[in-house]
């Protein structure tokens, strides 16, 4: 079946701009997650999913971002007034959401995000 | 606030010869996973360890997790040139977390 996707593959913005970033998970998922991973650096978890819900967005690193799931399926991480330091590769990954923790996550191709 | 650090940052080896990583925790993990990014691409789940001292094993490469739950390592035997990549470890805290921590990666090369 398919797998995660996410669009755009790669944004390019200038600073302090708004951009948005979709993931589709794979079809009946109910645990979502995002992250962000710099260039030689592991994923650093932003925010994670159960269902429609934001069960932890204690990686979201200030306002500027923020992150819905209205119907418990396609997720958008916003991302307001961009900076520089946002640049990086976000990366959405799924899970069939059992016990938390417990589940493997499937990552999508990631969004490669570009602040001039 | 929590680490997970990995040794080595980097590693270079000849094919056919043995490979490992090693993942460090600063705090207690409920579980820990292992992933696997070639250059270009995305992690790619490889395994999950739960129990104190576990020990797994897929095909040329084991894994085991600590007797104390802080650390974890990544051992592959007689490596070939499809084993290139970036390794990551992902430890789960679970005390009041649903988030990964995850390592700083090792990237292998392998020379053939």
């Amino acid at each position: 079946g398919a797998g995660v996707s996410q669009t755009p593959s790669n944004k390019v913005t200038e600073k302090g701009k708004y951009v948005e970033l979709r993931c589709d998970p794979i079809s009946g998922h109910t645990a979502l997650y995002w992250y962000r991973q710099s260039l030689g650096q592991g994923p650093e978890f932003l925010i994670y999913f159960q269902g429609t819900g934001a069960a932890d967005d204690s990686g979201l690193p200030n306002d500027r971002f923020f992150a819905v799931r209205p119907e418990g399926s396609v997720s958008t991480l916003k991302i307001q007034r961009t900076e520089r330091g946002d640049s990086a590769v976000y990366l959405c990954a799924s899970s069939p959401g059992g016990l938390a923790g417990t589940d493997t996550q499937y990552f999508g191709p990631g969004t490669r995000l570009t602040v001039l | 606030g929590q680490q997970v650090m990995q040794i080595p940052q980097y590693q270079h080896v000849q094919e056919g010869e043995d490979f490992t990583t090693y993942c460090n925790s600063s705090t207690t993990l409920s579980n820990i996973q292992w992933y696997k990014q070639r250059p270009g691409g995305h992690p790619v789940f490889l395994i999950q360890l739960v129990k104190s001292g576990e020990v797994k094993k897929q095909k040329r490469l084991t894994f085991q997790f600590g007797e104390a739950k802080k650390n974890s390592s990544l051992h592959i035997t007689a490596t070939q040139t499809t084993d290139v990549g970036t390794y990551f470890c992902a430890g789960y805290l679970s005390s009041g977390t649903y988030k990964y921590i995850f390592g700083t990666g090792t990237r292998l090369k392998v020379l053939a």
